[in-house]
């Protein structure tokens, strides 16, 4: 079965800061690595990773895979309470759909 | 450029009862549909999905399926609902084997 792990659950930090969410994952059907960011409704993508070791950026965000351990992290820098969101890891990419794990709940205060 | 249409938004609906919940895709064809379903606390599960007309696959048995009558557009659906059959139903689509999916904006669905 597969088994998508987040951590940590929840996360209270100050704006500013800069945090580290993690995903390690055991899939059967593995293709890539998706990134999703979910605030009230419909996840909104922000990385997909295939190749190990290669980082992606997109502003104060970047991500990484590491297809030897099997795992990926998610780094926000100068977090903005914009930020505050659940953020959710899912390896898989094939037609046969994507595996979530239950997402980090990251909260940015003021 | 590609959207997706889901609806309703929010539904209550008494146990017994039957469901319908509907998505469609604009701009593009032949895409994957999903129905993933997020119960309060839980991470999103994959109910089922399709990568073509009349076909579908279903993940985990339960209470609901699903149908694609027309190329860019997937129900799900239930003849008796459960209370279990509560929480946020989420559509989604994707093009090929390899890329990211695009979700629409949800139903929170309340079983009374």
């Amino acid at each position: 079965e597969d088994k998508v792990v987040q951590s940590p659950l929840s996360l209270v930090v100050h704006e500013g800061d800069t945090v580290t969410l993690n995903c390690s994952y055991e899939v059967t059907n593995f293709r890539s690595l998706l990134w999703y960011k979910q605030e009230k409704k419909a996840p909104t993508f922000l990385f997909m990773l295939t190749s190990s070791g290669i980082e992606k950026k997109s502003g104060r965000l970047s991500s990484i895979l590491d297809k030897k351990e099997l795992f990926s992290i998610l780094n926000i820098t100068a977090t903005q309470t914009g930020d505050s969101a659940v953020y959710l890891c899912a390896p898989g990419g094939g037609a046969d759909g994507l595996t979530f794990g239950k997402g980090t709940h990251l909260i940015i205060q003021p | 450029s590609q959207t997706i249409h889901q609806w309703p938004a929010t539904l209550v609906q008494p146990v017994g009862s039957p469901l319908s919940l509907e998505c469609t895709v604009e701009g593009t064809s032949n895409p994957n549909l999903y129905w993933y379903r997020q119960a309060a606390g839980r991470g999103l599960q994959l109910l089922f999905y399709s990568v073509g007309i009349g076909q579908i696959s279903s993940e985990v048995p339960q209470n609901l399926s699903a149908s694609r009558p027309q190329d860019r557009q997937f129900i799900l659906s239930s003849k008796k609902l459960l209370l279990s059959d509560s929480g946020f139903y989420l559509c989604a689509w994707s093009i090929g084997g390899n890329t990211e999916a695009f979700f629409g904006q949800g139903t929170r669905l309340t079983v009374v």
